[in-house]
């Protein structure tokens, strides 16, 4: 079966630099969920989208931003990194009208140095 | 105090051992519930929903108990595959999942 899939597996970047991850949910899921996973900590919720609009946000900072598009591939955009925001940067779809259920991609790894 | 809460362990066992693990939450508004099983850098994976009436998968079952706000994995027969850390997980006001810092669990031969 399909699974969530989310490029680029693996990006370094400088500090004050800007970086741009992607996802493409599970197909005929309609809803997109970002979280952060720092080393040793728990997954932290992000930002999430329903039929390409925002839905709701959780500790997401200010210097992030991120979109639905019409194919439902979403994208967080990332500016003015701090050497804070390395981590795991996970994508889960669901389907909302499910059981809430939330399959996650295979996650983007961000280093900044 | 954390939203969900378990104990980190690590649980060493033989393989063949029942192992359990333990979850609390405090949002009693809380509508759903789910184990997650992770392995080291990789993407959690769902394990099971958890329900009221309590449910079982193979060789795993989980309760959950709302009076309590307390949720249960119990695994039989361990496999040398179930070691990961075992993240307890409830659905947050947004729809998000709200986690606990998970238990690690290591199966030796």
């Amino acid at each position: 079966a399909a699974g969530v899939i989310q490029s680029p597996r693996h990006l370094i970047k400088e500090k004050r630099e800007t970086a741009t991850l992607k996802c493409y949910p599970i197909p005929r899921h309609d809803t997109v969920y970002w979280y952060q996973q720092g080393p040793g900590q728990d997954p932290q919720f992000l930002i999430s989208f329903y039929e390409k609009m925002q839905s709701d946000k959780g500790s997401i900072p200010d210097r992030f931003s991120a979109q639905q598009f019409s194919d439902y591939h979403s994208e967080l955009n990332m500016s003015s990194l701090e050497l804070g925001d390395s981590a795991l940067y996970f994508c889960a779809s669901s389907l909302v009208q499910g059981s809430y259920e939330q399959y996650f991609g295979p996650g983007t790894r961000l280093t900044v140095t | 105090r954390k939203e969900v809460e378990q104990d980190p362990g690590p649980f060493n066992v033989p393989e063949g051992a029942t192992v359990a693990f333990n979850c609390t939450y405090s949002n009693s508004a809380s509508q759903s519930f789910f184990w997650y099983r992770q392995d080291c850098r990789k993407e959690p994976k769902l394990l099971m929903s958890v329900y009221s009436s309590g449910n079982e998968d193979g060789r795993f079952t989980a309760q959950l108990n709302r009076a309590s706000q307390y949720i249960s994995l119990l695994i039989r027969d361990s496999k040398l595959s179930d070691s990961a850390t075992y993240l307890c997980v409830v659905s947050g006001s947004q729809g998000n999942l709200i986690f606990g810092k998970g238990t690690k669990l290591s199966v030796k031969p």
